[in-house]
């Protein structure tokens, strides 16, 4: 399997702009995850699925910020319209179950300028 | 106030140094995981840990439930370990993460 496959690898876009960044698991993982990285807050979680289904949103910032998995083999997570304060490097994340290890996509790097 | 909280924030040891960093949550969990950065910013997990001890090469990692505390040990260091080691642990639904250990190794 080539492991988590996340796009684009960077993304450089206006404020107010929409952006759209995608995933595509391991297969046969039935948990995916969505992060965020920045220098100021660290790594977050901002939602997992299960079986296609989010478990848990509360990480999501804003409402501008949507994610859906409309099969186990693509995530997405939206956000718009898109702020400054967004630009971070967005990891998905996706486990056999939520007792197993995680394996970690390269990352997106967002800039919104 | 971090739930959890890692130590040293920044460590810097020669080549073959025996390294320990440390974590310590605040929570009753159900899982701690140590996960590594590299420079590059790719995240590899390097264990998950819901009690004792695990090994992996020259990479332990031990945990007491009681002390709520963790410990990442590295043998016979080496440059190539140098990246940023994450401590993070989930409680039912939740995911915490410490701020992390960034980690030098000088040859």
């Amino acid at each position: 399997d080539a492991g988590v496959i996340q796009s684009p690898r960077h993304e450089v876009t206006e404020m107010g702009q929409e952006v759209t960044l995608r995933c595509k698991p391991i297969s046969g993982h039935d948990y995916l995850f969505w992060y965020r990285q920045t220098m100021m807050r660290g790594l977050e979680l901002l939602i997992y699925f299960n079986n296609n289904v989010p478990i848990d949103d509360s990480g999501m910032p804003e409402d501008r910020f949507s994610a859906k998995m409309p099969n186990a083999s693509f995530s997405t997570l939206k956000i718009q319209p898109s702020e400054p304060r967004d630009s971070a490097v967005y990891f998905c994340a996706s486990s056999r179950d939520r007792n197993t290890e995680a394996f970690f996509g390269q990352g997106t790097r967002l800039t919104v300028v | 106030k971090n739930e959890v909280e890692q130590s040293p924030q920044n460590l810097t040891a020669q080549e073959g140094e025996f390294i320990t960093i440390n974590c310590s949550y605040s929570v009753g969990i159900s899982a701690l995981h140590w996960l590594q950065q590299h420079p590059g910013g790719g995240i590899v997990s390097l264990f998950m840990l819901s009690s004792g001890k695990k090994k992996h090469g020259r990479l332990i990692a031990t945990i007491n439930i009681q002390e709520k505390h963790s410990s990442l040990h590295i043998t016979a260091s080496h440059p190539r370990d140098s990246a940023v080691y994450i401590c993070a642990v989930r409680r039912g639904n939740q995911f915490y993460f410490g701020t992390g250990t960034s980690l030098t190794v000088i040859p």
